[in-house]
């Protein structure tokens, strides 16, 4: 039983466009919703995280917008670039060890 | 440099052996994990430690075994019970004391010949 729901599976977007990408958590122990960035054959990054106090981070070019009452949190990534091409992971946990993950969504950026 | 390790980068196992992946880390974090990637499925959690000398099983532990007997050791063995070993394992640590994000090792492929 998948806990965090993620979608689009792929999506292709033209350099400088948006890529968006959606999650959707039933948990609502839930209080912490991190995004990683992933490229092939290495582990996943960090890119960004967010806490329920907040309806939206930006970090550069990234952005999570996250919508308690939905529960449902998105990455936004503005102005894409070749280099953004990756596999993309939310995920959510409580406040303890463990993280449920998204089935991830991979990002092609064409120039 | 601090970091996570995973040995090897590539593993072969045949039919009916067992092979342990190897993680090291050395961020002094008091929780590792170990992660099982598939294509489209995402990140499943095998086993997970928060101290040394104690691990607790994951969504897919069986056919699977760990140890935590060192801080910065987690290794992981893949046993024959498991009969879909195939994947790429992924190694994670967090600091304790309330800090929740998990850094990953570079990960580790099994092929089955």
């Amino acid at each position: 039983q998948q806990q965090v729901k993620q979608s689009p599976q792929s999506l292709i977007v033209q350099k400088g466009g948006i890529s968006i990408i959606n999650c959707a958590y039933e948990n609502t122990a839930f209080d912490y919703f991190p995004w990683y960035q992933q490229f092939p054959g290495k582990g996943p990054a960090l890119l960004i995280a967010i806490r329920p106090d907040v309806s939206e981070k930006k970090e550069g070019r990234f952005t999570i917008s996250f919508n308690k009452s939905a529960k449902q949190f998105s990455l936004h990534i503005m102005d894409s670039q070749p280099g953004d091409s990756a596999t993309y992971f939310c995920a959510a946990g409580p406040y303890d060890y463990k993280l449920s993950f998204g089935a991830g969504t991979t990002v092609t950026v064409r120039a | 440099d601090g970091g996570i390790t995973q040995s090897p980068k590539y593993l072969f196992r045949k039919e009916g052996q067992n092979v342990t992946l190897s993680c090291e880390q050395n961020l002094n974090h008091d929780a590792m994990y170990w992660y099982r990637q598939d294509p489209g499925q995402g990140l499943r959690l095998i086993y997970y430690s928060q101290i040394v000398n104690d691990f607790q099983k994951g969504d897919i532990a069986e056919g699977y075994s760990v140890s935590r007997e060192k801080k910065e050791s987690f290794p992981l063995t893949v046993t024959s019970a498991q009969k879909n070993p195939t994947a790429f394992y992924l190694c994670a640590s967090k600091q304790g004391g309330g800090e929740q994000t998990q850094y990953f090792g570079p990960g580790t492929r099994l092929l089955v010949l």
